[in-house]
């Protein structure tokens, strides 16, 4: 069974901080996606990578950047929080096949900005 | 035009009865498709894909794909309290990084 990891469920922090979010997946997953999800607007992609060390802006990357330094772990990274980042962050990952195949989400990261 | 969209419900069937849940895409070049089952405060857990068009069958669940309408849609037979949840239509785009784009979700509620 495909397990993907994010390291906080909940998570509060300051107007101004920098947030780290991080994800591991343990089934050597070439792909991995962050998506936030808010009320009435379902999960909007904020980046993706498709290989170690590659990523891709999704459709709402601005305020956020991502590192994907090893092929099991991608991080979120907002570098100044804003209170317009309060939301439900999901990571998922899949394998790389031709067509698509499904996207396998971890457990989720609700984050408070105050 | 929103990329993929569902009716947000909630939508009401009675135990026992079927749930239809639809969803439509504008990409016509979209080549996958993924019903997504979503319990409140939870991630979303993977039901069913579908990439031809017809029917695909996995116990209670039916996932029905029509291309030239741009369709898809999912059955859930017999329905039970515990299928009460937010169901998730993902469409694989046609783009060259295979991007997967969420509907909003449609609120399902199974009455005892």
């Amino acid at each position: 069974d495909v397990k993907v990891t994010q390291s906080s469920r909940y998570l509060v922090k300051r107007t101004g901080e920098k947030v780290f979010l991080e994800c591991v997946q343990d089934m050597d997953h070439e792909n991995m996606f962050w998506y936030r999800q808010d009320p009435g607007l379902g999960l909007r992609l904020i980046y993706f990578s498709y290989d170690v060390k590659m990523k891709e802006k999704g459709d709402i990357p601005e305020g956020y950047s991502v590192s994907r330094e090893k092929k099991e772990r991608f991080s979120l990274i907002l570098e100044s929080a804003s209170t317009n980042q309060t939301s439900m962050y999901l990571c998922a990952s899949r394998r790389k096949v031709m067509g698509n195949s499904p996207l396998h989400f971890g457990n989720g990261t609700r984050l408070t900005v105050t | 035009q929103k990329e993929v969209e569902q009716n947000s419900g909630p939508l009401s069937v009675p135990e026992g009865a079927i749930a239809s849940l639809n969803c439509t895409y504008s990409d016509r070049g979209s080549q996958s498709f993924f019903w997504y089952r979503q319990y409140s405060g939870k991630s979303p857990e993977l039901i069913m894909f579908i990439y031809s068009n017809g029917d695909k069958e996995d116990g209670r669940f039916t996932a029905q794909l029509n291309k030239a309408s741009q369709y898809v849609s999912l059955l859930i037979r017999d329905s039970q309290p515990s299928d009460s949840a937010t169901y998730l239509c993902a469409v694989g785009n046609s783009g060259g990084y295979q991007k997967v784009t969420f509907g909003t979700g449609t609120k399902l509620q199974v009455i005892p």
